[in-house]
């Protein structure tokens, strides 16, 4: 079975400061991982999902890297501000599960302004 | 506006009580989901639809069930046999052959 694991569970860094976010998983096998952002209160937004192929995917500020043979994923979030302020969550889909979504509990990161 | 709405936002019943919860998309998806979120952790999976009169149970199907009469609509019901039914509850849908999924706000239900 799919675990997929974030940590720290929270986080807190100064505005400008680089972020780094975690995300490991146990099977390999995946189709994808996806990157989403949630504001308290509210539904997820995705931010990236990178293919079983894929190193890495980026958009603006974001950069997010797949490693499969050592279940990790990465998601850098570059001269962070206050607005980033949120919690991050990946989810892993496996091949053999329909693609069905694992997700990890989540990061909540504070930005400091 | 192209989206997924669920309804309402905030829902209070009393335990004991069947509730159904709303998601509607107009987004013309195939699949449809339904996920609950503990305070604090990830989302786990309820159950979920991959086209019009099927469904399949997810990971914490028991005390829950679930209708597809139509593309656009997949309500979600809690029944008094969940043990725990206070949660957010969060809906997805995601078009045919593509991966990502595309969510709704979510509906608090609160079951005192």
């Amino acid at each position: 079975k799919q675990e997929v694991t974030q940590i720290p569970a929270a986080l807190s860094v100064p505005e400008g400061e680089n972020l780094v976010l975690n995300c490991s998983f146990t099977d390999s096998a995946i189709y994808n991982l996806q990157w989403f952002r949630q504001d308290p209160g509210k539904g997820l937004t995705s931010l990236l999902l990178i293919q079983s192929s894929q190193r890495e995917q980026t958009s603006g500020r974001l950069n997010a890297s797949l490693d499969k043979s050592s279940g990790r994923s990465t998601l850098y979030i570059a001269a962070s501000q206050p607005g980033d302020s949120a919690t991050y969550l990946c989810a892993a889909s496996l091949k053999a599960a329909g693609n069905k979504l694992t997700f990890g509990g989540g990061t909540r990161v504070l930005v400091k302004p | 506006d192209g989206g997924i709405t669920q309804s309402p936002k905030y829902l209070f019943r009393k335990e004991g009580q069947n509730v159904t919860l709303s998601c509607e998309q107009n987004l013309n998806h195939d699949a449809m989901y339904w996920y609950r979120q503990d305070p604090g952790q990830g989302l786990r999976l309820i159950y979920y639809s991959q086209i019009v009169n099927d469904f399949q149970k997810g990971d914490i199907a028991e005390g829950y069930s679930v209708s597809r009469e139509k593309k656009e609509s997949f309500p979600l019901t809690v029944t008094s046999a969940q043990k725990n039914p206070t949660a957010f509850y969060l809906c997805a849908s995601k078009p045919s052959g593509l991966y990502e999924q595309y969510f709704g706000p979510g509906t608090r239900l609160t079951v005192t």
